[in-house]
């Protein structure tokens, strides 16, 4: 079975600090990475994703990851936040079947 | 291009009554899935549907839960009887098909409160 742990439930930033968020999984073959985030009042919406190639991936806002296989960690980072980042980060893993999600972790950037 | 819809927003109910939600995916996606998301937790796989066949509902409380997606487009997922546990946030996603390389859009998710 899959598993996903994110390190943090809530993390809070001040304007143009630096972001990293932890994320592990657990799962013995080929998986498929995302990030997904959810502004507040909003749905879910996917981040960026790795499924191949290289192991460092861009998203939108200026958001990045970097898959490492033998830590078995995909942490996203963010050189300077900005307030309109605040939002619950999810992490998910996709191995053999189903997408499995941590249990998020809640960023609160104060201006 | 239109996201996926849910409805209702927001249900209050009493233990023991039944309710439903409705999905209408994003036209042309095969692949729908109902997730459960309880609040302080990410969402969990209920059920998927590959067009009208049911893919996976190995996390589906089969004595009081059942999904149907009867002509491969829109969804409903019930519960009957609804229990304490299960308040939470029930989201609805698509994606094209069912491969691990494609990107599942979420809807703006169902509030149920159980009394």
């Amino acid at each position: 079975a899959q598993s996903v742990s994110q390190h943090n439930h809530h993390v809070i930033l001040s304007e143009a600090a630096s972001l990293e968020l932890g994320c592990n999984y657990s799962y013995g073959g080929t998986v498929n990475l995302f990030w997904y985030v959810q502004y507040p009042g909003q749905h879910l919406q996917l981040l960026l994703k790795y499924f191949s190639g290289d192991p460092l991936v861009k998203g939108i806002k200026g958001f990045e990851a970097e898959f490492i296989k033998s830590k078995f960690s995909f942490n996203l980072r963010k050189p300077s936040v900005q307030w309109s980042d605040t939002a619950e980060y999810f992490c998910a893993v996709k191995g053999y079947s189903t997408l499995t999600f941590g249990k998020g972790t809640m960023l609160l950037v104060s201006p | 291009e239109a996201g996926v819809a849910q409805s209702p927003r927001y249900k209050i109910i009493e233990k023991r009554q039944s309710v439903a939600f409705w999905c209408n995916p994003i036209s042309g996606h095969a692949t729908l899935y109902w997730y459960q998301q309880i609040l302080g937790q990410g969402p969990k796989l209920l059920i998927q549907f590959q067009n009208n066949g049911v893919v996976d509902d190995s996390q589906l409380p089969k004595d009081r839960f059942s999904a149907e997606r009867l002509k491969g487009v829109d969804s409903t997922l019930k519960i009957q009887p609804a229990k304490l546990e299960d308040s939470a946030v029930y989201l609805c996603a698509s994606s094209l098909d069912s491969s691990g390389e494609e990107t599942q859009y979420f809807g703006p998710g169902t509030r149920l409160l159980v009394l």
